[in-house]
Formats: structure tokens, sequence, C-alpha cells
């Protein structure tokens, strides 16, 4: 199943320069898109979202990017921090409006920011 | 900010035993979730929680996995008889509504020997 794909497995990228992670999609019903950040032995924490109606949410450093006729997004992170380094996920769900909606998952980039 | 627990944080067990891994979701949230990921693998989804019943399972989530939120706060996710497979981290989540952002607990490492 690979309705979600993070085609980078690490990205590595030096203090203050963008940091740009990937993610593609194959599913159209899916119309909310989020990326999360994960530490090892954490949980996953949430960092940005975009509903399929936008095809741009900006959050201080973070943005994100949604192209739907690509079925691709995108996170831009601007300058990049080392405290930014992390997996992050990007994640999607069909259908919310209509109840408790499963997230999918791809396989996570692991962010290396260099000082 | 209010945050999701989880516990044990690590739970080891025998092959065949019943785990039960807890979590005390953010108050007044409404929709639960339990998501695994095992080692080196995507997190996937197992099972979503609304109104006291299951609303979606997962294939992963068979006759042996069962979910509760038995005094209306503890969200629990039992294993009856646990098999190798089943090591993995456990994660739960919850959202106030359906729109809305899923929140993780830290989660339960699960190994089974």
């Amino acid at each position: 199943d690979q309705q979600v794909k993070q085609n980078s497995p690490s990205l590595s990228v030096q203090e203050g320069r963008i940091s740009i992670l990937n993610c593609d999609y194959t599913n159209s019903m899916f119309d909310y898109f989020l990326w999360y950040k994960k530490y090892p032995a954490e949980g996953p924490t949430f960092l940005i979202s975009i509903s399929s109606i936008k095809d741009k949410n900006e959050d201080g450093r973070f943005t994100v990017f949604l192209n739907k006729s690509a079925k691709h997004l995108s996170l831009h992170i601007v300058p990049s921090q080392p405290g930014d380094s992390a997996v992050y996920f990007c994640a999607a769900s069909a259908g919310a409006i209509q109840g408790a909606q499963k997230l999918v998952f791809g396989q996570g980039t692991r962010l290396t920011i260099n000082p | 900010e209010p945050e999701v627990t989880q516990t044990p944080s690590h739970q080891v067990t025998q092959m065949g035993q019943e785990v039960i891994l807890r979590c005390v979701p953010i108050s007044n949230h409404l929709y639960f979730y339990w998501y695994r990921q095992i080692l080196g693998q995507k997190v996937e989804f197992l099972v979503s929680f609304y109104n006291n019943e299951i609303s979606e399972k997962s294939e992963i989530f068979d006759d042996q996995f069962s979910v509760e939120r038995p005094d209306g706060s503890n969200f629990t996710l039992k294993i009856r008889s646990t098999k190798l497979e089943d090591s993995a981290m456990y994660f739960c989540a919850n959202q106030l509504r359906a729109t809305d952002t899923q929140y993780f607990g830290p989660g339960t490492r699960l190994t089974v020997l």
C-alpha cells in the first residue's frame, strides 16, 4: 500500500538554508494533508496542515505547498535550524467531514541540519 | 498545552500473553485512534473509535485486538494473545472533531519475546 510516498529517506541541509521535503500521493480522495515531525522515542508532533481547497499554508518558518494536479505536496523550512533535525512524516486523510478518518503516512524523511 | 499520555512506555511480554496498552487522551477530545510503527516501517493505522464504538479498523486489527474506553477517560488497546510480529511502537491519537488535527501520544514500545 503506497498511497503516500516520501521518496527521499534522508536529506542533509546546512543551517540557515532552506529545507524542502517532498511527498506524493495516489489517492484522489485525500482532502487533508499534514506534516508531522518525530524525534526518536517520541510520538509524531504535528507541524502544519493543508486542506485540498488551498494550495499553500504558512506558519512561521514552515510552509506547505499542495499541487493537486500533480498529487504532490512539499514542506519548506526556512531558515533551517539544528533543532529541525528529525524524521518528517507526510500524512493524508479523506472525507473527515463524514467522521473519524484514519491518517495514511509516508515512510518518512530524516532531515539533518548541519551547523 | 494539553498532552496525550501513554502507559507503559515499554512493555516486554512473552508470546501468547495478553497485554493492555493505555492512553489518556486530551480531555474533551471525541475521536480516538491507535496506530503502530514496526521498526523501520511506516506508521500504520489500526483502529478509530468514536461515540463508544469502532468507526473503522484495518486488516491488522483482527480478533486478537480490542479497544475500549471504560471510564470515559482512558482509552485502551488490548492484544489477547501476542505474537512476535506484534512487536512495535504503539501510538494513540485523538482529535476534538473529525476535521481537526490528530494529536499523538509518546508511544508504548511493545516487545514480544
